[in-house]
């Protein structure tokens, strides 16, 4: 089955610092991946939609300039939480999807927190 | 616009029982549906989907869901549940003529007792 990867499983960072997660889908080409975010006991949130080539989509209440997204390869996106504060701490999921409709495929998530 | 209830946050069976997951849906078109199963601190399995064609939809570790159109519902049951089925189940419905990108319920949590 689709694989999707995730990098740093787990992460520790003072306030201020800025960190990047990265998503890859190891056995196909995702031409869409998506981000989410997940806080504890509840569901998940949709941060943003990421394209290949193309800026990525954000939802409503998402500050683009926060949570920075780059989709350079059908194999890989990045997330770029910048700046962050003790807030941003939570459990971030990507997903995979190999073309438009088909199932999307999540990765392991990463696990964020801000001192 | 779509929406997805899951009714009740906390499942509680004994090891052998019937499981039975519930899942109500809204959406404007025909619907794409979706279990997701979560095990702490991991991303989140498939467990089937439904897309069209037969209602009845066989997913991965014994589990099944019904697509009923006349109930929107779309429930996650198991005959005999096992220890290791315990987790966080996510149902999810997304639009089959335009964004594909599913809304997930709130969740339920399925607790097997010994």
């Amino acid at each position: 089955g689709a694989v999707v990867s995730q990098h740093p499983s787990r992460v520790i960072c003072k306030s201020g610092t800025s960190v990047k997660i990265e998503c890859r889908s190891l056995d196909f080409q995702a031409t869409t991946m998506f981000w989410y975010r997940q806080f504890p006991k509840q569901s998940l949130m949709l941060m943003a939609t990421s394209n290949e080539g193309s800026k990525a989509t954000y939802e409503q209440g998402v500050e683009k300039d926060k949570f920075l997204i780059n989709h350079a390869s059908l194999t890989l996106s990045t997330l770029t939480v910048t700046s962050a504060h003790p807030e941003d701490s939570s459990f971030y999921i990507c997903s995979a999807s190999p073309g438009l409709g088909e199932t999307q495929y999540f990765g392991p998530g990463t696990r964020l927190l801000v001192l | 616009a779509q929406s997805v209830t899951q009714l009740g946050s906390h499942v509680s069976v004994s090891e052998g029982a019937l499981v039975l997951l519930r899942c109500n849906y809204s959406s404007s078109v025909p619907p794409y549906l979706f279990w997701y199963v979560q095990y702490p601190n991991q991303g989140l399995q498939l467990l089937l989907k439904y897309t069209t064609g037969a209602t009845l939809v066989k997913g991965i570790n014994g589990f099944e869901a019904e697509f009923k159109k006349s109930e929107t519902s779309f429930h996650l049951t198991k005959p005999s549940a096992h220890m290791s089925d315990a987790a966080e189940y996510f149902c999810a419905v997304s639009d089959s003529g335009g964004s594909y990108i599913p809304t997930f319920g709130r969740g339920t949590s399925l607790i097997v007792h010994p």
